[in-house]
């Protein structure tokens, strides 16, 4: 089983490109997460889908967007790169939001912004 | 604000047993998870507790007061394999995660 993947696995861009990260996940979990992980901080939330069709922000959303198509995508792009944006990028999911429900991780994007 | 706190590093031996603090302040609270992350991995869930008390789970437990926005977690008879960094998340009343920034452990034979 497949779970989480993301792509691609690390990346080196210049300042002011655009990027798209992506995740799949195959075990038809409603909620869709991603985060960021810098050193010394915990995982913030970029932003999150409850189900197809809709999305919401995070803790940290300027300069990301993300749409939710169907059940298992949840692509997230950087329209204009900038080095604050250099991180490791989380992508996870769980089956559904309102109770007891862990989330699965994808194995993480390292993007580097220059 | 929101803010969960646990200890930067800590360090056992082989075959000991460690605890992992964490405290926290949150709008609401909708349970408390633990995960394991071991070096350039994804994180990995540990354990859950929304009521007061223990929850065992094999050589791992997790505690959790509610009056005094506290957990713990009990790690016992270590491995080699357990070096990670621990992580205490707290779902808030948005049902949303608030992370602390994580527990690295290290093991010494």
């Amino acid at each position: 089983t497949a779970g989480i993947t993301q792509a691609p696995t690390s990346q080196i861009l210049a300042a002011g490109r655009s990027m798209t990260l992506r995740c799949t996940q195959d075990m038809r979990h409603n909620a869709m997460y991603w985060y960021r992980q810098d050193l010394g901080l915990g995982l913030r939330l970029i932003h999150y889908s409850n189900t197809a069709g809709t999305t919401g922000k995070g803790e940290v959303p300027d300069g990301y967007s993300v749409s939710r198509a169907n059940t298992d995508d949840f692509p997230l792009t950087l329209a204009s790169a900038v080095p604050s944006q250099t991180s490791v990028y989380f992508c996870a999911s769980s089956d559904g939001d309102g109770s007891y429900n862990e989330q699965f991780f994808g194995p993480g994007t390292r993007l580097t912004v220059l | 604000g929101q803010n969960i706190d646990q200890p930067t590093e800590m360090t056992a031996t082989e075959g000991a047993i460690v605890q992992i603090n964490c405290t926290y302040q949150t709008s609401g609270f909708n349970g408390l998870f633990w995960y394991q992350q071991h070096a350039g991995e994804a994180p990995t869930f540990l354990s859950y507790n929304v009521l007061d008390g223990l929850e065992e789970k094999g050589r791992f437990s997790s505690f959790l007061s509610r009056s005094k926005g506290y957990s713990y977690l009990l790690l016992k008879e270590l491995q080699m394999k357990d070096s990670a960094s621990y992580l205490c998340a707290v779902r808030d009343s948005n049902y949303q995660l608030i992370w602390g920034a994580g527990t690295k452990l290290i093991i010494k034979p």
